[in-house]
């Protein structure tokens, strides 16, 4: 079955300091693969995807995610984390499929960022 | 332009009431999701509606669910004899039939049933 786990629930860092964030999904086919963040109160924000090509993908906002298909993961990165980063972060599977595209979503990763 | 909006914002039920819930997506946008959003959960896909093919309804939990898209443009989700376990934050997404398949969030309706 289709899942996507992101093994913890709440990081903390210190503001100016790295973060990853983990995701590892579970697909049959070549996957697609989202990142998506979420501030309190708000919707759902694209911060980058993965088709197909060069596996490390840019984001907006300074965020970079590698995919790597030895070790079904896309885990998320910043070298440098800013407070307002703090918000949810949520890794997603879809598939292609003329156009549709139904996401699985993991459980999310709630961010908390130190001054 | 104008994102994807809902209404209303919030909405507090009692149990056992029916409730409307409102999507107005991009416009031009041919698809459209529901998504639910639980407490501490990730988000479960309700529906999803796509031009004039019927519904994908594979995500609905229960028969008291139901969803419609008048126009090929904006689309109610109902919920029927509402039952504490209903409350959650619903989300509607919108995309385009670009091969980029990027779904545009609207802020949600959180439902609260007491």
């Amino acid at each position: 079955a289709q899942s996507v786990t992101q093994p913890d629930i709440h990081i903390t860092v210190s503001e100016g300091a790295s973060l990853e964030l983990r995701c590892n999904y579970s697909y049959g086919a070549t996957p697609y693969l989202f990142w998506y963040v979420q501030s309190p109160g708000q919707g759902l924000q694209l911060l980058l995807k993965y088709f197909s090509g060069d596996t490390l993908v840019q984001g907006i906002k300074g965020f970079e995610a590698e995919f790597k298909r030895s070790q079904s993961s896309f885990n998320l990165r910043k070298p440098s984390v800013h407070w307002s980063d703090a918000a949810e972060y949520f890794c997603a599977v879809g598939p292609f499929s003329g156009g549709y595209n139904k996401l699985i979503f993991g459980a999310g990763t709630r961010l908390a960022v130190h001054p | 332009g104008a994102g994807v909006s809902q209404s209303p914002s919030n909405k507090v039920t009692e149990k056992g009431k029916d409730v409307e819930l409102r999507c107005d997506p991009i416009s031009g946008h041919t698809a459209l999701y529901w998504y639910r959003q639980s407490l501490g959960q990730g988000l479960e896909f309700l529906i999803y509606f796509q031009g004039n093919s019927a519904p994908d309804k594979s995500g609905l939990p229960s028969d008291r669910f139901s969803a419609e898209r008048t126009g090929g443009s904006v689309s109610t989700l109902t919920i029927q004899r509402t039952q504490q376990e209903d409350s959650a934050v619903y989300l509607c997404a919108s995309s385009s039939d670009r091969v980029d398949y990027e779904q545009y969030f609207g802020p949600g309706t959180r439902l609260t049933v007491t």
